[in-house]
């Protein structure tokens, strides 16, 4: 079954330094994959997608990330991080079920951010 | 922002107990989403709506029951609420581009 693991329960980064998230997939074919971001208390928003052709992927609040097919894998990245990027990450995919599309997703990544 | 809301934004009730959550959202789309959020376990989807009427399960669907009557209207029923089921709620819509603030729910 397709799936989504993010290896990293919890990462602590200094402000003005670079992040890398992990996020590994196991899926068939090329899959679609999402990273999402949630803030203390609230929803979850999207950072970015990926649906196919270029392989890095550019989202919002200074936010990329990398689909590798050889290594299976979605890493999301930041090459500054800010005190306000403190917050839990979700990597997830979706799989074809019934009678739509629906999300699997990994079980998150806590960013802390020091200053 | 997309228009979704949920209400209410909390609840506390008693094991035993009917509970329903409201999803509602603004902008016409064919496709919302209810997720329960839980420590360790990311989100887990409960059910899903694909038009007015047309609904499905998911994979934590055991103990809820969902309607969609119109279109921006999506309910969550707890028929029997039991403490397993205390978690928060999203409600998605569009393929789960966009998701709501959230109820949280405690079973007493």
């Amino acid at each position: 079954a397709q799936s989504v693991t993010q290896p990293d329960i919890h990462i602590t980064v200094s402000e003005g330094a670079s992040l890398e998230l992990r996020c590994n997939y196991s899926y068939g074919a090329t899959p679609y994959l999402f990273w999402y971001v949630q803030s203390p208390g609230q929803g979850l928003q999207l950072l970015l997608k990926y649906f196919s052709g270029d392989t890095l992927v550019q989202g919002i609040k200074g936010f990329e990330a990398e689909f590798k097919r050889s290594q299976s894998s979605f890493n999301l990245r930041k090459p500054s991080v800010h005190w306000s990027d403190a917050a839990e990450y979700f990597c997830a995919v979706p799989i074809s079920s019934g009678s739509a599309r629906q999300l699997t997703f990994g079980s998150g990544t806590q960013l802390t951010v020091l200053p | 922002d997309a228009g979704i809301t949920q209400s209410p934004r909390h609840k506390v009730t008693e094991t035993g107990t009917p509970v329903t959550l409201r999803c509602h959202q603004t902008e016409n789309h064919r496709y919302m989403y209810w997720y329960r959020q839980d420590p360790g376990h990311g989100l887990r989807l409960i059910h899903y709506s694909y038009g007015v009427k047309d609904t499905d399960k998911g994979e934590v669907s055991d103990g809820y029951s969902v309607s969609r009557s119109k279109t921006e209207d999506f309910l969550l029923t707890l028929e029997s609420a039991t403490s397993s089921q205390t978690s928060v709620y999203f409600c998605a819509i569009r393929n789960e581009q966009f998701f709501g603030p959230g109820t949280r729910l405690t079973v007493l």
